[in-house]
């Protein structure tokens, strides 16, 4: 049972366009919300944070939603470039003891020149 | 500051047989998690270790073990392997299990095992 959804396996934008990412969870435990990027033959790099306190998180191009009610976050990318071109990985965590990240399955953005 | 470091980056081999992993840190971090990452199954949270202790465990079986040592550095262990256990193992560090700031983790490349 998936309690961290990234519904879309792929994405394609141009350059200079927005992405958005989605993701969805299920588990209102969940506290703690993160994003990453993974290249090809790399491991996952962090990418940008939101606290459950906080419905919006913005670093550069990057900024963070968080609708709790709807159990939804989505990450936007502004303005797309074709070197964000990889694997995005929503994760989500719970409070205290109960740390340890549930990953989504991933989307593969492909920004187009 | 030197990344994540994992030895081997690529594995191959037979049903039955162990292996073992190892993960060094960034330099002062103290806390290692490791994770599956498979096609189908997204990451899959394995364990955690701070200051040589298991903090965290997800729900693999007894077959995937791990530990720390001293200076941080972390191995994790299966034995009897199977098929299934073929994929990519990540190593992540962070600063202190404690802090809100570890949910930030350093990967690193990974080790791809391969069962045959």
């Amino acid at each position: 049972d998936q309690q961290v959804k990234q519904n879309s396996p792929s994405l394609s934008v141009q350059e200079g366009r927005i992405s958005i990412l989605n993701c969805d969870y299920t588990n209102s435990m969940f506290d703690y919300f993160l994003w990453y990027k993974k290249y090809p033959a790399e491991g996952p790099t962090f990418l940008i944070s939101i606290s459950s306190i906080k419905d919006k998180n913005e670093d550069g191009r990057f900024t963070v939603f968080l609708n709790k009610s709807a159990k939804h976050l989505s990450l936007h990318i502004v303005p797309s470039q074709p070197g964000d071109s990889a694997v995005y990985f929503c994760a989500a965590s719970g409070a205290g003891n109960n740390r340890k990240l549930i990953w989504g399955l991933g989307t593969s953005l492909a920004v187009n020149p | 500051k030197a990344g994540v470091t994992q030895t081997p980056r690529y594995l191959i081999k037979t049903r039955g047989q162990q292996v073992t992993l190892s993960c060094s840190p960034i330099s002062g971090h103290r806390s290692v998690s490791w994770y599956q990452q498979t096609p189908g199954q997204g990451l899959q949270f394995l364990f955690e270790y701070f200051s040589e202790t298991q903090r965290n465990k997800g729900n693999f079986p007894g077959r995937f073990s791990g530990r720390q040592f001293s200076n941080s550095r972390s191995e994790m262990n299966v034995s009897t392997l199977e098929l299934g256990d073929s994929a990519l193992y990540l190593c992540a560090s962070s600063l202190d299990w404690r802090a809100a700031t570890t949910y930030e983790q350093y990967f690193g490349p990974g080790t791809r095992l391969t069962v045959t």
